[in-house]
């Protein structure tokens, strides 16, 4: 099975800042990545799908890239509602698997 | 608009079982694959489990395999998750989820599984 690293585990920023969180793949992924934000309390939302496509509704400063082994979420200026922790996942053979997870926090 | 309401869990001794229930609503249940993925206490998301609209294909993480059961009632627009031999290590928030471009699209709430004698 593809595991995933993700990295950095946490960080501190402030409003305005850009902001990019990395997962590496053990295999090469055929760009069945996406990105989640999660909030406590609530529903996980998913912000980006097969690597690049911005979910519908989902606001343009994010923006995922990459492909084959090392991908990336990009959050252009990071927003007061941007505070959240943020997970990649990737499918491969209908096994799906998480990256560990970015705290991203204030500054 | 898609819902997800998820139901059944509660506290559970070592070794007791737990059914779970997402019951769906806003789009076409019946060719929707679904997924299970848990949140363990101060944890990251796991995926736990999957299935196709027409059940003929499931698949679990490997803690999950000879003791969780996915399954669905397409009538009832809901889906399962029969956990026996639970273990304290199953403690967590359980999310339904449907797919979408083979990654987990819209997420219900969750509801608690707590493992504890």
């Amino acid at each position: 099975d593809i595991q995933m690293t993700q990295s950095p585990s946490s960080l501190s920023a402030s409003v305005g800042d850009r902001v990019t969180i990395t997962c590496r793949a053990s295999q090469a992924n055929r760009n069945y990545l996406g990105w989640y934000q999660h909030k406590p309390g609530k529903a996980p939302k998913r912000l980006i799908y097969a690597a690049s496509r911005l979910q519908s509704g989902v606001p343009s400063r994010f923006s995922g890239g990459g492909s084959g082994t090392e991908f990336t979420l990009t959050i252009s200026s990071l927003q007061p509602e941007d505070f959240a922790t943020y997970y990649c996942i990737q499918h491969d053979n209908y096994v799906w698997t998480f990256g560990q997870g970015t705290k991203v926090e204030n500054k | 608009e898609v819902q997800l309401v998820e139901s059944g869990g509660g506290l559970v001794q070592p070794g007791g079982s737990l059914r779970l229930s997402c019951a769906a609503s806003g789009f076409t249940f019946s060719v929707t694959w679904m997924h299970w993925v848990r949140q363990e206490p101060g944890k990251g998301l796991v995926w736990v489990s999957f299935i196709t609209g027409d059940e003929t294909l499931t698949n679990y993480a490997d803690f999950a395999k000879g003791r969780f059961t996915i399954s669905r009632d397409n009538a009832k627009n809901t889906v399962y998750l029969q956990m026996n031999s639970l273990r304290a290590e199953d403690t967590g928030v359980y999310y339904c989820a449907t797919d979408k471009e083979w990654l987990p699209d819209s997420w219900g709430r969750g509801t608690l599984v707590t493992v504890s004698s």
